[in-house]
């Protein structure tokens, strides 16, 4: 089966180091999203792209977040500095409007 | 704008009882609807969907979902609950062009008992 790929799986950083997420999603998919998932807020969108130009990334904290796709085969999540309170999963999804492949996520962790 | 309401975030049943997980959608537009579930430290795995044509759509693992429109809801059913149906369940929202971003409700996490 295809699968989306996320890398890492697990990071552990300190409080106000950049961190880059990876995201490998499923060749000729159209639309790639990044979500964060807490215990607190649940699953949040924070951007999501179709045909790799961005759609709304109005779920990111803009001053320290980014998200670009360099090209169809790679999407990357940049969180520059990093703070505690960005400690969650993040996961990637691709696919098309009718449906939708999740990876297995990267856990943050910010100390 | 869309968006979708789960109610009970927390879901008990014995195993071999049916299972009903409750969603509920608001869309501007003919929804595409979507079950997902999660184990443990793992990824959010598709269960089933409804874009169009049958109302009742059946996914993997036995369980079913119908649509429908004049209730704006989107059910899950099972009929015997197993042990390892034990997990966090999603409802999601989407529609067509530019509607299509995928909005989640908040999760009901089912809990299977002897």
């Amino acid at each position: 089966d295809a699968r989306v790929t996320q890398t890492p799986r697990h990071k552990v950083t300190e409080m106000g180091q950049e961190v880059t997420m990876r995201c490998q999603p499923i060749l000729g998919h159209n639309t790639v999203f990044w979500y964060r998932q807490t215990m607190m807020q649940g699953l949040e969108l924070l951007a999501y792209f179709r045909n790799r130009a961005p759609l709304d990334d109005s779920g990111m904290p803009k001053d320290r977040f980014s998200a670009e796709m360099p090209d169809a085969t790679l999407a990357t999540l940049k969180i520059q500095p990093s703070e505690p309170r960005d400690s969650a999963v993040y996961f990637c999804a691709s696919g098309f409007e009718r449906g939708y492949t999740f990876g297995s996520g990267t856990r943050l962790t910010v100390v | 704008a869309q968006s979708v309401t789960q109610l009970g975030s927390h879901v008990s049943v014995s195993e071999g009882a049916l299972v009903l997980l409750r969603c509920n959608y608001s869309s501007s537009v003919p929804p595409y609807l979507f079950w997902y579930v999660q184990y443990p430290n793992q990824g959010l795995q598709l269960l089933l969907k409804y874009t169009t044509g049958a109302t009742l759509v059946k996914g993997i693992n036995g369980f079913e979902a119908e649509f429908k429109k004049s209730e704006t809801s989107f059910h899950l059913t099972k009929p015997s609950a197993h042990m390892s149906d034990a997990a966090e369940y999603f409802c999601a929202v989407s529609g067509p062009g530019t509607a299509s971003k995928l909005t989640f409700g908040t999760g009901t996490r089912l809990q299977v008992t002897l």
